[in-house]
């Protein structure tokens, strides 16, 4: 069975510039989370779906940060315009469901650094 | 309150030691205690997991001890390998919707 794919794997760019990534979670997972990675950190969640809804995005910066999950399966964050301190790890991480003790897979993430 | 705070940052080990991680939490409400392991490059991955109802819970290699009045929970890896060298998170999370909240993770590295 195939993981949380993620892509890019890294990415560079300057800042104010605008940036995307993509998530393909498991197959049949409905729960979907993208995690914050600082180095040296453990991750922080930005925002979790439940299906096409996002049911939790109090810690995603919205001023600069969107996100969404188009019929329920692959999701696309975004940042415009980025800054330097959004240099981090991105990760991705799916769920059967959103229960608290059902495991969540992540992906290998996306290692942004903006110059 | 919403904190997880994890010890030490790093740990070296000899092959055949056994690693002691910690971590203590405030929050009561945190009902579900699971530790992942993350390679370089990798995301993390769950390794075991327990609820404040055991006070122990093994697989493996791999233990985890619960003290629920001190709020304290710690990993223990026996027979530590060379390959058992990543980082270690643990982590909590609230009796809704599956948020983690993660420690700051410890480093670990088996000599061998």
């Amino acid at each position: 069975e195939a993981g949380v794919v993620q892509s890019p794997r890294y990415k560079i760019i300057e800042k104010k510039q605008p940036v995307a990534f993509w998530c393909n979670p498991i197959s049949g997972h409905n729960t979907l989370y993208w995690y914050l990675q600082n180095l040296g950190q453990g991750p922080e969640l930005l925002i979790r779906y439940e299906n096409e809804e996002a049911v939790d995005d109090s810690q995603l910066p919205k001023d600069r940060f969107s996100a969404e999950r188009l019929k329920g399966v692959d999701s696309t964050l975004k940042i415009q315009p980025a800054e330097l301190g959004d240099s981090a790890v991105y990760l991705c991480a799916s769920s059967l469901a959103g229960t608290y003790q059902e495991t969540q897979y992540f992906g290998p993430g996306t290692r942004l650094l903006v110059l | 309150q919403q904190q997880v705070k994890q010890s030490p940052q790093s740990l070296i080990v000899q092959k055949g030691g056994i690693s002691i991680i910690n971590c203590a939490y405030e929050n009561t409400a945190f009902d579900y205690f699971p530790w992942y392991q993350q390679f370089p490059g990798k995301g993390p991955a769950l390794l075991i997991a327990i609820r404040p109802d055991v006070s122990e819970k093994k697989e493996g290699r791999f233990t985890i001890s619960f003290n629920k009045s001190a709020k304290q929970f710690s990993l223990h890896i026996m027979d530590s390998q060379p390959g058992d060298s990543a980082t270690y998170f643990c982590a909590a999370t609230l009796n809704q919707g599956g948020k983690l909240i993660f420690g700051q993770g410890t480093e670990l590295s088996v000599k061998p």
